[in-house]
């Protein structure tokens, strides 16, 4: 258990470019999440993929932002047309949930070190 | 967010004092996770909580949430420079495991 993986660290874009991140969560983890953070601010939450299915996006994420877990392992979030509003820091996370039978177990969420977007 | 507010802001305290920070709800939690950030890095997990009244410790800190469940508090006793960093809590209010998280607590502990 190498923990939750994400790439690049850091990006720098000119506005008006594309951009895509990477994260590899845990690998026995069938949730990941996207967050964004601004300095000052708690995370707040974009999208959520169950295996390889996007469950909830938030309104805050524009037609701008896409996100792609294709085979449920790793996950890709794009966005298209930056604006200097996108500068963030993305965090992934990932958990395990097992919501068969009687009960439920959602795990703690377990969070990448984050990709610091800057666009100028 | 505005459902979960955390209290102070921030806090500075002399190392060896004991502090307490806080987190509340507008409505009913259905679980509440305390992390910690260093500046620029990602989320430690430090502690969950599920039941109305339970109380959780791990080294030098506690963390407790009202039988209501729309109150936690973290408490660090004795705190050292080592606990330094941005606390953060994080509520699940539909039990499908999504967080919403506070602004966050900023700590400094001066040596």
């Amino acid at each position: 258990d190498t923990g939750v993986s994400q790439n690049p660290r850091h990006k720098i874009t000119k506005r008006g470019q594309n951009v895509t991140f990477r994260c590899d969560p845990i690998s026995e983890h069938n949730r990941l999440y996207w967050y964004r953070q601004t300095l000052g601010q708690g995370p707040e939450f974009l999208t959520y993929f169950q295996n390889e299915a996007q469950l909830e996006k938030s309104r805050l994420l524009s037609d701008r932002f896409s996100a792609e877990r294709p085979k449920g392992s790793f996950s890709t979030l794009e966005i298209q047309r930056t604006e200097q509003g996108d500068s963030a820091m993305y965090l992934c996370a990932s958990s395990k949930t097992d919501r068969g039978g009687v009960s439920s177990y959602n795990s703690p969420l377990h969070f990448g070190n984050g990709t610091r977007l800057t666009v100028t | 967010s505005q459902e979960l507010e955390q209290s102070p802001q921030s806090l500075i305290v002399q190392e060896g004092k004991n502090l307490t920070i806080n987190c509340t709800s507008s409505k009913t939690l259905y679980g509440l996770y305390w992390y910690k950030q260093k500046y620029g890095e990602g989320l430690i997990f430090l502690m969950m909580l599920q039941k109305g009244g339970e109380e959780k410790s791990h080294e030098k800190i506690t963390a407790k949430l009202d039988e209501k469940k729309q109150q936690s508090s973290l408490h660090i006793t004795a705190s050292q420079p080592s606990h330094a960093g941005i606390y953060l809590c994080g509520a699940d209010f539909d039990s499908y495991g999504k967080l919403t998280f506070g602004q966050g607590t900023i700590l400094t502990v001066h040596p």
